[in-house]
């Protein structure tokens, strides 16, 4: 079946740093793929997505690109600040089933010291 | 946007009593709700797919009778978590997607999440 798998954390970075989360996945269709943030207590929040191969999401900061060749949406940001700590999962969805949920890599932890 | 909703966002109970917790799409039609169960530093963890006007799907592992769930109207499902146990406590999210006809067709929008202590 669909699977996701990221880079286990934690992540702790200086402010200012430069990010990259790895994330490959494995489907047998075309599936979209999605960043979600999980803050301290709080639920998920969609950081940004992409539907199709080469497609890039951005938000925040945050960038990621659809890469199809090497079934990859590595998540990236330029220069991370400290409220940039949390969770974050790299998940995708089969785009063809309605009735199916999201598969979720494991989460990776970012830690941001000022 | 997209909204969802949970309630309560925390609850503290005693051994033995039975929970409910809401999870409300507010701005679209939902006929799918998924409930999620998260251990503290850990993934999300399926329990069930929640289906309008059907029985949920319940993932391997999870206690239908204990977990029930109900989903009566296209904006709202419930979870309930009978005869809880210290065992219990957990932080539980859900999540719809939105099958209406905008933008956001098929992408799922999750809850606040629900930390349940059992004492």
């Amino acid at each position: 079946g669909d699977s996701v798998t990221q880079m286990e954390g934690p992540v702790t970075l200086s402010e200012e740093a430069f990010l990259t989360i790895n994330c490959t996945y494995t489907a047998t269709g075309y599936p979209s793929l999605f960043w979600y943030v999980q803050y301290p207590g709080e639920g998920l929040q969609l950081l940004l997505k992409a539907t199709k191969a080469d497609d890039k999401g951005s938000n925040k900061g945050f960038e990621a690109t659809y890469r199809k060749e090497t079934t990859s949406f590595h998540l990236e940001k330029g220069s991370v600040q400290v409220s940039d700590s949390a969770v974050y999962f790299c998940a995708l969805s089969d785009q063809n089933s309605g009735n199916t949920p999201l598969v979720f890599g494991k989460g990776t932890r970012l830690s941001v010291i000022a | 946007g997209a909204v969802v909703s949970q309630h309560p966002s925390r609850v503290i109970c005693k051994s033995g009593t039975s929970v409910k917790i809401e999870c409300r799409s507010l701005d679209f039609q939902a006929t799918t709700m998924f409930w999620y169960r998260q251990f503290p530093k850990q993934s999300l963890m399926l329990m069930a797919t929640s289906n309008e006007g059907s029985k949920a799907t319940y993932e391997q592992g999870v206690e239908k009778d204990k977990f029930l769930i109900n989903h009566a109207s296209l904006t709202l499902s419930t979870l309930t978590v009978t005869s809880a146990h210290p065992e219990d406590s957990s932080f539980y999210i859900c999540s719809a997607r939105d099958q209406g006809g905008g933008g956001n067709y098929n992408e799922q929008f999750f809850g606040p999440g629900t930390r349940l202590t059992v004492l």
